[in-house]
């Protein structure tokens, strides 16, 4: 089947660390995207990946940082330096940017301690 | 910046009923318009995308309907059912990027 995984579904913070939210596709898209949403706001853009190797900051990189080795895979990092991370996490990816049709994942929850 | 608008915050009718969800957006310079479905805790269901060329699409029993010079969107859903019952976002998109609305809440009793 093909689509977009998101690890883990929920992941729990101490404050001062570092995490890691996982996101894979094997739709052979080239684009890829992160976002976050808040309770009753719309999705804000975290970071976007329009090829590997290259990736451009969105609305709200604060405190985020991401990596994108490999064309089906674009992993996010909260860092410490993000002052209200609890949020719940969503994983994007379009053939190409432009914007084209978005695909999303399931989402991943984020809560800090 | 594109701002994107999606009013009511919230919605119930009667199964039967038709629904209509409305959005606007005020910069009309837009590539295409996508609504989304998103269930409590899960992630987004593309329904339709709408290229700045057209001026409608349809699935089924959704129809969306795009304006852009009077910056609105329009999603239609027939005879609506309690498995409708979800958030609908919309989505507009410009250059690289999606600018999202905060969602219409639909329950649909029973």
């Amino acid at each position: 089947d093909g689509g977009i995984t998101q690890s883990p579904k929920y992941l729990f913070r101490k404050e001062g660390q570092n995490v890691t939210l996982s996101c894979e596709q094997n739709l052979n898209h080239d684009a890829m995207y992160w976002y976050r949403q808040d309770p009753g706001q719309g999705l804000r853009l975290i970071y976007y990946s329009q090829i590997v190797n290259d990736f451009q900051k969105g609305d709200i990189a604060e405190g985020y940082s991401v990596s994108r080795e490999k064309k089906e895979s674009f992993p996010l990092t909260v860092t410490s330096a993000q002052k209200n991370p609890t949020a719940f996490y969503l994983c994007a990816s379009s053939i190409q940017t432009g914007p084209g049709e978005q695909f999303f994942g399931p989402g991943t929850r984020l809560t800090v301690l | 910046k594109q701002e994107v608008t999606q009013i009511p915050a919230a919605l119930s009718v009667p199964e039967g009923e038709n629904l209509v969800l409305n959005c606007s957006f005020t910069d009309s310079a837009i590539y295409n318009l996508q609504w989304f479905r998103q269930d409590p805790g899960k992630g987004l269901t593309s329904l339709l995308l709408i290229q700045s060329s057209q001026r409608e699409q349809t699935s089924g029993r959704l129809n969306a309907s795009l304006d852009k010079s009077s910056g609105r969107s329009t999603l239609y859903i027939a005879a609506s059912q309690p498995g409708d019952s979800a958030t609908y976002l919309c989505a507009v998109g410009n250059d690289y990027k999606l600018s999202f609305g905060a969602g219409t809440t639909v329950t649909v009793r029973a």
